[in-house]
């Protein structure tokens, strides 16, 4: 398989309910990226991991939580989630320089569509 | 620091005529541009991107976009509007040792028959 995937590709859950979403890039990229796109929002930044750095928005609630086990798997795991996180959650991956930086451009996967009862 | 506007929210062609997408940016850095499409339900795809070579830039579907570093701009432009052009579209810049990338809030591209 090529390019960024991401499982599942729906999600409906309860607020109570634990789960998490997975990306997976096949690219030999060493940066992975969590975004959360909400209709009528702007595109926000939810987390970056980067050459073994991870930078976080602050502004995201501690009920989203992230794992980077390697370069090439990202996870989000979601507990205790409120109808307003009912989005569609991209995964992104892009190669990041030695120097720092990112000027190479970001590969999406299709996104979870989550929604949140 | 960075930061990027798209200058419309909206924008309403009819098939077959040009299409404009404005976009002004602003960098501390020698900035990197690209341009994502986003058809509905779907994830982002790179349409173009520029990065210090050639200042018009060439993409996918017939989209090219110039870099202006006097206006800092990046219009993304085509000549001529198809129905599957419809979609949303985002500028981005990213530059210097961020591993942030900054985009617009997006331009919603119309296309009436």
């Amino acid at each position: 398989e090529t390019g960024v995937t991401q499982t599942p590709r729906h999600l409906v859950m309860g607020m109570t309910n634990k789960k998490s979403l997975k990306c997976e890039q096949h690219l030999g990229h060493n940066a992975m990226y969590w975004y959360k796109q909400s209709a009528k929002k702007p595109l926000e930044l939810m987390f970056v991991y980067s050459l073994e750095e991870r930078v976080e928005n602050n502004s995201v609630p501690s009920r989203f939580s992230p794992e980077c086990p390697n370069s090439s798997h990202l996870f989000l795991h979601l507990h205790t989630l409120q109808p307003e996180d009912s989005a569609l959650y991209l995964c992104a991956s892009s190669q990041a320089g030695l120097a720092g930086g990112v000027n190479n451009e970001q590969f999406f996967g299709p996104g979870t569509r989550l929604t949140v009862l | 620091a960075q930061s990027v506007t798209q200058l419309d929210s909206h924008v309403s062609v009819s098939e077959g005529t040009p299409v404009l997408l404005r976009c002004n940016y602003s960098s501390s850095y020698s900035p990197s541009l690209f341009w994502y499409v986003q058809h509905p339900n779907k994830g982002l795809q790179l349409l173009l991107k520029y990065t210090s070579a050639a200042t018009l830039v060439k993409g996918i579907n017939g989209f090219e976009a110039e870099f202006k570093k006097s206006e800092t701009s990046f219009h993304l432009t085509k000549p001529s509007a198809h129905m599957s052009d419809a979609a949303e579209y985002f500028c981005v810049v990213s530059g210097g040792r961020s591993y942030i990338p900054t985009f617009g809030r997006g331009t919603s591209l119309i296309v009436h028959p």
